[in-house]
């Protein structure tokens, strides 16, 4: 099986434009969550959604968002980009089912880079 | 609030010797622990899980609901050891992740 994948794997914008990125689940998960990296904060939760619609929210400001089409595939979008928004961008899959038993695979991450 | 505590951000240990990762939660719920590993130039994966009482590459982890920690042990290190290694928790049945600082550990031949 494929695993996780996610585009582009590097990107630099300046503050205050926006960008989108993208991650593509195993085949035949269902579910997608989103994880900010940062050196000062570490791994933090950014939103999950399953089956189209967000099941999970983190405590990120209304410029992150997200969502998730019919073949599971999910977009973030960061608006108003902030130099405080470089970071790590790693999103994870799993087939959101059985939650007991259900584990997360990491996709690379993107790398954004906020001039 | 659910929070994850690893107090020691790099360990030193020499092959062959014992290493402990410490990890302690704050969570008013159940929660299910997990330790994820990260090795160079590899993605994040999952090392092991509480629920399932395991044994992973000699690594083990008992959760004490007492003492809120899920200390993460192996008695032999490898050089193969080396990596960085992230303990997290979720609420029961959820796939939100809140993940501590991680280890770094480095296991010197």
């Amino acid at each position: 099986k494929a695993g996780v994948t996610q585009t582009p794997r590097y990107l630099i914008k300046t503050r205050g434009q926006q960008v989108t990125l993208s991650c593509s689940p195993i085949s035949g998960h269902r579910s997608v969550s989103w994880y900010q990296q940062t050196p000062g904060q570490g791994l933090q939760f950014l939103f999950e959604y399953f089956s189209e619609t967000q099941r999970n929210k983190g405590n990120f400001p209304g410029r992150f968002s997200g969502r998730q089409f019919s073949n599971s595939r999910s977009e973030m979008n960061v608006s108003t980009l902030e130099l405080g928004d470089s970071a790590l961008y790693l999103c994870a899959s799993s087939s959101g089912l059985d939650r007991s038993t259900d584990t997360q695979y990491f996709g690379p991450g993107t790398r954004l880079t906020v001039l | 609030a659910q929070r994850v505590t690893q107090p020691e951000k790099l360990l030193s240990v020499f092959k062959g010797a014992p290493v402990e990762l410490k990890c302690n939660y704050s969570y008013s719920g159940s929660p299910e622990l997990f330790w994820y590993v990260q090795y160079s130039r590899q993605r994040l994966q999952l090392l092991l899980r509480h629920i399932s009482r395991e044994s992973i590459k000699g690594f083990t982890a008992d959760l004490n609901k007492g003492e809120t920690s899920f200390h993460l042990k192996k008695p032999f290190a490898q050089e193969e050891d080396s990596a960085m290694y992230y303990c997290a928790l979720s609420g029961k049945g959820n796939n939100r992740l809140a993940f501590g600082k991680g280890n770094q550990v480095v296991v010197i031949p």
